[in-house]
Formats: C-alpha cells, sequence, structure tokens
C-alpha cells in the first residue's frame, strides 16, 4: 500500500517562474491537504480539498497560489510568478473520508528553492 | 498568534529514561489532538492522537496526556531509543472547523546512547 506521493521532491525555479507540486494520496484517500514549512517553523496549513472541491482555502494567499484535485489524477499546488519568500518545503497529506478523518498521513514533501 | 505552543525547542534524554515533550494550547475549541514525529527531510509521521474527552490515550511506548483544564498536553516515550531522535510535532483541530490542523513550531527530541 503505497503512502502518499509527491513530485517532484526538488525544485528550483527563477524569480517570476511557475511552480507546480503534484500529490496522490493514499489509496482510498480523497481528502488531500497542502502546508507549507518554511525554515525553523512548524507547518502552515493551506488548503484543504476532496475530488473536485476546494473545502478551505483559508491559508492560502490570495494571489498567485492555486489548489487542485481532479477527478482523475494528483491533486495540483499551482504557484505562479514565484518570488523568494516562497522558498520552502511544501507537504501534501491525505486522510480516508470516514474511519480516523483526524489522521492525516504526510508525503514527503517537495523542497521548492526559488533563485 | 501561536495557538498551539511547543515552549522548549529542543530536549535530550538517556536512552532507556522517559522523554516528556510538552504542548499547550490557548483555543478551547480545539477536540482533538496528534503528536507527529518528523525526520529532516522527510514527512511527518503520525504518532498518536487523543479526542478531548479522554485525558490519557496509550500505544505501546507512547502515551499521550491531556489536561483541558490547563490546556496542556504531554507526550511521554518510555524507554527512549536512539531512534526516536527526530523532531516532534504537536497539532490540533476541531471537527467542525473542516480537519484543519494547527500546528506547533516543534521539539528537536535527541536521544543519546
Amino acid at each position: 500500500n503505497a503512502g502518499v506521493m509527491q513530485n517532484p521532491r526538488h525544485l528550483v525555479r527563477r524569480r517570476g517562474q511557475e511552480a507546480r507540486l503534484r500529490c496522490s494520496p493514499m489509496k482510498g484517500h480523497s481528502h488531500v491537504y497542502w502546508y507549507r514549512q518554511l525554515p525553523e517553523e512548524g507547518l502552515k496549513f493551506m488548503v484543504y480539498l476532496q475530488k473536485e472541491n476546494i473545502i478551505d482555502e483559508s491559508g492560502m494567499p490570495k494571489e498567485r497560489f492555486s489548489a487542485e484535485f481532479p477527478k482523475e489524477g494528483p491533486s495540483i499546488l499551482r504557484i505562479q510568478q514565484v518570488v523568494r519568500g516562497d522558498s520552502a518545503a511544501y507537504f501534501c497529506a491525505s486522510s480516508p473520508p470516514m474511519d480516523k478523518p483526524y489522521e492525516q498521513y504526510f508525503g514527503p514533501g517537495t523542497r521548492l528553492t526559488v533563485t | 498568534d501561536q495557538q498551539v505552543k511547543q515552549n522548549s525547542p529542543s530536549l535530550s534524554v538517556q536512552e532507556g529514561r522517559i522523554s516528556i515533550l510538552n504542548c499547550d494550547y490557548t483555543n478551547s475549541m480545539f477536540d482533538y489532538f496528534l503528536w507527529y514525529k518528523k525526520y529532516p527531510a522527510e514527512g511527518p509521521t503520525f504518532l498518536i492522537s487523543i479526542s478531548s474527552i479522554k485525558d490519557k490515550n496509550e500505544d505501546g511506548r507512547f502515551t499521550v496526556f491531556l489536561n483541558k483544564s490547563a490546556k496542556h498536553l504531554s507526550l511521554h516515550i518510555v524507554p527512549s531509543q536512539p531512534g526516536d531522535s527526530a523532531v516532534y510535532f504537536c497539532a490540533a483541530g476541531n471537527a467542525g472547523n473542516n480537519r484543519k490542523l494547527i500546528w506547533g513550531l516543534g521539539t528537536s527530541l535527541a536521544v543519546n546512547p
């Protein structure tokens, strides 16, 4: 039973470029969460999605950031026109629909570096 | 506004002894709490959770205690092993709040052989 998959593991972008981060949840999990961890800080919630629906995006910056979880395929976190302050580790987590919904299982993260 | 606080950035313990990691919270609406362990360059790994209707939950060497009146929880690891060396995060959520977890800044535990 594969865990949460994230790719790429490392991503380098120049200022102004776009970054696309992908997340495949665990099999049977229909809920996906994205978190960001800045250096020396804890994880900050960004967005919670179910298939084809954004449930809570209260942690997402209002501009340049978007997320989707289509009916088919992985969840995508998209950052347009990246700036140096976007450099961070981005973690995706998934949870099952009913049983123990509060337990979130994390992927290995994508480390984004903006040069 | 740090709703979940882990006031000790680091802790060092001898192998075989007890490790106690502490976490305080300010939001009385939180009704479930989780502990995660994180190694460098990896995602957090779920360890143990507790609902606000309980005051203790035990799983092998790991026990979590919840004191609602003090808004305080702790994770006990007994006996501590060198493989337990990692950063431990406390997280809290509210069932009616879309499962969003609020995280502490973590405590780095070093278990010395």
